[in-house]
């Protein structure tokens, strides 16, 4: 398995549950992101996570809990969902987060349905 | 400040064609600007990417035209093929500073959906 791998695909979820995106990436990179792709708008930037840091949550409601237990794994949790939260969310992971120039490898993504 | 303005929403192009592509950005401090391809049920991409020093960068079919005074850069796809068919995004990067750390900051486009007539 190479590059970055998102799971699941599809998620339908009801706005009182509780579920989890995974993202694991396999290029032994130091930063790795979430972001939030609704159509017709920019990729929104929700977190960056450098060296297991968290060192930006892009004011993002509380009902998205990111985790970044190393370098290869990061989760989004998600809770009480709103219907607008609906969207495809696209795990990311750059060689060095602090360069500004560092190439973005994206997953293929979770396409998420809150009902 | 933080936007970056693409253009036009969607594009079509015979085969054969050459495809254009705007971006323009309002941030001086923006020092990276890539562009992403991205096919449906797929992530986006890395296609190209310039730095402000450059006007001008081509890889094959593709080229970056870069205007750091007008703040504008363009995307050009040359012999445009069916298989170009996909979404483009411009970005703008910037470092940034949060908590203390530094990291590359992206700024993307609303992106453009190329159709490819063959």
């Amino acid at each position: 398995e190479t590059g970055v791998t998102q799971t699941p695909r599809h998620l339908v979820m009801g706005m009182t549950n509780k579920k989890s995106l995974k993202c694991e990436q396999h290029l032994g990179h130091n930063a790795m992101y979430w972001y939030k792709q609704s159509a017709k708008k920019p990729l929104e930037l929700m977190f960056v996570y450098s060296l297991e840091e968290r060192v930006e949550n892009n004011s993002v409601p509380s009902r998205f809990s990111p985790e970044c237990p190393n370098s290869s794994h990061l989760f989004l949790h998600l809770h009480t969902l709103q219907p607008e939260d609906s969207a495809l969310y696209l795990c990311a992971s750059s060689q060095d987060g602090h360069r500004a120039n560092s190439p973005l490898h994206f997953g293929n993504g979770t396409r998420l349905t809150v009902t | 400040q933080q936007q970056v303005k693409q253009s036009p929403q969607s594009l079509i192009v015979q085969k054969g064609g050459i495809s254009i592509i705007n971006c323009a950005y309002e941030n001086t401090a923006f020092d990276y600007f890539p562009w992403y391809q991205q096919f449906p049920g797929k992530g986006p991409a890395l296609l190209i990417a310039i730095r402000p020093d450059v006007s001008e960068k081509k890889e094959g079919r593709f080229t970056i035209s870069f205007n750091k005074s007008a703040k504008q850069f363009s995307l050009h796809i040359m012999d445009s093929q069916p298989g170009d068919s996909a979404t483009y995004f411009c970005a703008a990067s910037t470092p940034s500073n949060a908590g203390g750390t530094s990291y590359g900051k992206l700024t993307f486009g609303q992106g453009t959906i190329l159709t490819v007539h063959p």
